[in-house]
């Protein structure tokens, strides 16, 4: 079985450009999370989905990220404009999660993004 | 607010003894827990979960994990350490009863010496 991919592996920006990531999750899998994961600490939820649906973004920066699920399956999650604060590994998982939620995630490689 | 620790950055150990990396949590509900070990250049990889019943789960690797609903902790543990156990290990708790966010502890780097 595929695992969950992303793209592009890593990007160098400078402040107050854009961004954007691209995720594929395992087929079928309900469930898309993004984090973030500043060096040294865990991963921080940025927006979860449930199929096309937002369950959670409390804690997604909006006045500069915003990602979208279009059609329940693939993910984009973009900032603009990007800040030095913003320079992270950003992950994104997904899971079987359907009426429950139990289910483990399974994350892609990360894109560690480096803004200069 | 739910919230998860892990009072280690780093545990050593040597190879062949028992190990263990702690976790304590806090949410207002039942908590789902989870433990995911990072390797170096590696995603993350689930190891094991609690959902109910058994407060001891067994996981992948040989690790298991012992869930005490009075201390609120969900310990990490094996009985014999190898040198290829040596990554980073995350705690997370999912309230099911906070919108199910998963909140993940800043992680204890595992180093086990040969």
């Amino acid at each position: 079985e595929a695992g969950v991919a992303q793209s592009p592996r890593y990007k160098i920006i400078e402040k107050r450009q854009s961004v954007a990531f691209w995720c594929n999750p395992i087929s079928g899998h309900a469930t898309l999370y993004w984090y973030q994961q500043i060096l040294g600490q865990g991963p921080k939820l940025l927006i979860q989905f449930q199929n096309n649906g937002v369950v959670d973004d409390s804690q997604l920066p909006k006045d500069r990220f915003s990602a979208e699920r279009l059609k329940g399956v693939d993910s984009t999650l973009k900032i603009q404009p990007a800040k030095l604060e913003d320079s992270a590994v950003y992950l994104c998982a997904s899971s079987f999660d359907r009426q429950g939620v139990s289910n483990e995630q399974f994350f892609g490689p990360g894109t560690r993004l480096t803004v200069l | 607010a739910q919230s998860v620790a892990q009072p280690e950055d780093q545990v050593n150990v040597a190879e062949g003894n028992p190990l263990t990396v702690k976790c304590t949590y806090s949410v207002s509900g039942n908590p789902y827990l989870f433990w995911y070990v990072q390797y170096p250049n590696r995603g993350l990889q689930f190891l094991l979960k609690y959902i109910t019943g058994d407060n001891l789960v067994k996981g992948s690797y040989g690790f298991e994990a012992e869930f005490n609903k009075s201390q609120t902790s969900f310990h990490l543990k094996k009985p014999s350490a190898l040198v290829s156990d040596s990554a980073l290990y995350f705690c997370a708790v999912r309230d099911i009863t906070g919108g199910f966010k998963t909140i993940f502890g800043a992680g204890t780097r595992l180093f086990v010496k040969a």
